[in-house]
């Protein structure tokens, strides 16, 4: 069974500052690593993928990927109430095409 | 923009009752997924197509089966629903290949009573 652990959470943040999100995952095969969003009552949203190690950013939000330490996290700079959410990570496996989710950080951002 | 399309956004159903919850893509996706997601159990795969006629079972299969019958359409099928298969369904579709990611479709809260 593939495992990815997430911070249950809750975390909750004022406004304008950073979130960080974490995720470190158990299959060293991996390669591919996606986070989603996810509004409460609403279906999962893609926001950010990473397949190298590093930094990839996009707008406010940024993701690092560590392979050697099998670790993933996601940072949201400048937070607003609308970032509040269920993040959610995933991870691909040795099987194709099939993505592992950790059960996902609820985060709040209050103003 | 990828679509994909659940037919029902709510359903109720009694028990004993056959389910069909069906799923549309319209971006010749090879790929397409049914989860149910629970709270506090995060999403759980419950089958997965990777081309027409084909599935395989994820981590939750029983007490469902499902059919790919066209490329842009997967059918979830509960064949005798009971009240612990209440649970929002969650269909998704990728292009294929290891780096692709998953797409949502809008969910099926479905209530079993």
């Amino acid at each position: 069974q593939k495992e990815v652990e997430q911070n249950s959470g809750p975390l909750s943040v004022p406004e304008g500052a950073i979130a960080s999100l974490n995720c470190t995952y158990s299959d060293r095969v991996s390669q591919s690593f996606f986070w989603y969003r996810q509004y409460s009552g609403k279906s999962p949203e893609l926001i950010m993928s990473i397949y190298s190690n590093g930094d990839k950013e996009d707008g406010r939000f940024t993701a690092q990927l560590n392979k050697a330490s099998q670790y993933v996290s996601l940072l949201i700079r400048d937070s607003q109430p609308s970032d509040s959410a269920t993040y959610l990570c995933a991870v691909s496996g040795s099987t194709l095409g099939r993505l592992y989710f950790g059960r996902g950080t609820q985060l709040t951002v209050w103003p | 923009d990828v679509k994909v399309t659940q037919s029902s956004r709510y359903l109720v159903k009694r028990t004993g009752e056959k389910v069909f919850l069906e799923c549309v893509q319209d971006m010749d996706h090879e790929n397409m997924f049914w989860y149910r997601q629970d709270p506090g159990l995060g999403l759980r795969l419950i089958y997965f197509s990777y081309d027409v006629k084909m599935k395989e079972k994820g981590d939750i299969p029983e007490g469902y089966s499902v059919s790919r019958e066209k490329k842009e359409r997967f059918s979830l099928i509960l064949e005798s629903a009971s009240t612990n298969q209440t649970s929002m369904y969650l269909c998704a579709s990728s292009l294929g290949g290891r780096n692709s990611p998953l797409h949502f479709g809008n969910g099926t809260r479905l209530t079993v009573t």
